[in-house]
């Protein structure tokens, strides 16, 4: 059964403060990983997508990197913003497959 | 205005009736689609439909309906509602990943999401 697991399930961290949240997942096969942001009563929005052969990517202060070989990525977040508050999601696709599997997010808290 | 309207954004009704939730989008998308999303789970597709004569179920179909009217209109019907229906609905749209001279992977835009309980 295709999953993707997320940690930590929430994290509180200061503003200014980097942070990194971890997906692992066990898609296969493999086709390409998402990362979206929800802020709270709105719909998600995408950070990054990689497919097999990217291993980083970034979107200003956000970077993602994916390890194909472990199933892992991570979403590294630079000089944390008040703004930067949501919850982080994880989405895995499978190749020949329309449904992707989903992480149930981490919550993120930044304070000032 | 945005790309991606849902309405209702909030319905309380009760159980056993029919309800309708509508998705539009100006974004111009052939592929669209609906989610539920419940407190501590990740998402999960309802339906799907990638033009107006296509319409495919998800990994949770059973219980809802949709309706390609149009390009820009994927609405979502509860036949006959039960409490375990309440949840965040989400409709979301995606390009083709067929550019004209290469495939890129396309990310989906959500709408804000439409809050259904159902007593």
């Amino acid at each position: 059964k295709n999953q993707v697991e997320q940690s930590p399930q929430s994290l509180i961290i200061l503003e200014g403060k980097n942070c990194t949240l971890q997906c692992n997942y066990t898609v296969s096969p493999f086709s390409n990983l998402r990362w979206y942001k929800q802020d709270t009563g709105r719909g998600p929005v995408s950070l990054t997508i990689m497919t097999f052969s990217e291993n980083t990517k970034s979107n200003g202060r956000y970077t993602a990197t994916l390890d194909a070989d472990t199933k892992q990525s991570s979403l590294h977040i630079t000089a944390s913003q008040l703004s930067d508050s949501a919850s982080y999601i994880c989405v895995v696709s499978a190749g020949g497959s329309y449904i992707p599997t989903f992480g149930r997010g981490t919550s993120l808290i930044v304070h000032p | 205005d945005a790309d991606v309207t849902q309405t209702p954004r909030n319905r309380i009704t009760k159980t056993g009736k029919r309800i309708m939730l509508e998705c539009s989008q100006t974004k111009g998308h052939d592929r669209m689609y609906w989610y539920r999303q419940d407190p501590g789970l990740g998402l999960r597709l309802i339906y799907y439909s990638f033009d107006v004569k296509d319409i495919n179920k998800g990994e949770i179909s059973d219980g809802y309906s949709v309706s390609r009217q149009a390009q820009a209109k994927f609405s979502l019907s509860l036949e006959s509602a039960i409490p375990n229906q309440t949840a965040l609905y989400f409709c979301a749209t995606s390009a083709l990943p067929w550019t004209g001279k290469a495939y890129s992977n396309q990310p989906q835009h959500f709408g804000d999401g439409t809050r259904l309980s159902i007593l």
